[in-house]
């Protein structure tokens, strides 16, 4: 399978733990994304990378939000002190970043907050 | 606010039957348009684009129209099967930088697509 794979597809925390995310995107794809949807919403831009440069981050982004792409491959997205309002799914997306472009996700991390 | 507006939030068609599906925008700066399609616990699946230097982009069943003075884009199934069953999202983004940025979602419009 050579899709955007997330990990883990699930995760339930109690308030105030902190969490991470992984995500592996397609092989030749540069640009990395990160979105949040909560239910009835569609999703939510939270940030980007460009290779392992962060080039964009949304106003959604609190300071307990952290994105990392450290080689230009994975990424994580932790939150720390984890509140309820935390609660969603987190979506991965890559692209090639050059052109007209597409973005191609993956399955997401639903997380529940306690 | 909502730039990116899916103002019907559920349609139920017949199978073989067109399905027409809407998305209107606010941001004059958007010049790349896509539809997904998902499916309970799984991420958006990519369905169809257009760029704004077009009207019409075709693909097998699905269909998108651009218009640009209205700032209106629809995506026609045609004909409708029992499997496009899902909820589709509009989305669109303005290509500043010779790559897709950000992408501004409408909220959802869940399609059912009765036998």
């Amino acid at each position: 399978d050579t899709g955007v794979s997330q990990n883990p597809r699930h995760k339930i925390t109690k308030r105030g733990q902190n969490v991470t995310f992984r995500c592996d995107p397609i092989s030749e794809h540069n640009r990395l994304y990160w979105y949040r949807q909560t239910l009835g919403q569609g999703p939510e831009f939270l940030t980007y990378f460009q290779n392992e440069a962060q080039l964009e981050k949304s106003r959604l982004l609190s300071d307990r939000f952290s994105a990392e792409r450290p080689k230009g491959s994975f990424s994580t997205l932790e939150i720390q002190r984890t509140e309820q309002g935390d609660s969603a799914m987190y979506l991965c997306a890559s692209s090639q970043g050059s052109g007209t472009d597409t973005q191609y996700f993956g399955p997401g991390t639903r997380l529940t907050v306690l | 606010d909502q730039q990116v507006k899916q103002n019907s939030p559920s349609l139920s068609v017949q199978e073989g039957r067109i399905s027409i599906l809407n998305c209107d925008y606010t941001n004059s700066m958007f010049d790349y348009f896509l539809w997904y399609k998902k499916y309970p616990a799984e991420g958006p699946t990519f369905l169809i684009s257009i760029s704004s230097i077009k009207d019409k982009n075709e693909d097998g069943r699905f269909t998108v129209f651009l218009n640009k003075s209205a700032k209106h884009l629809s995506l026609h199934i045609v004909p409708s099967q029992p499997g496009d069953s899902a909820v589709y999202f509009c989305a669109a983004s303005a290509d500043t930088q010779g790559g897709s940025e950000k992408l501004v979602f409408g909220k959802g419009m869940k399609l059912t697509v009765n036998p």
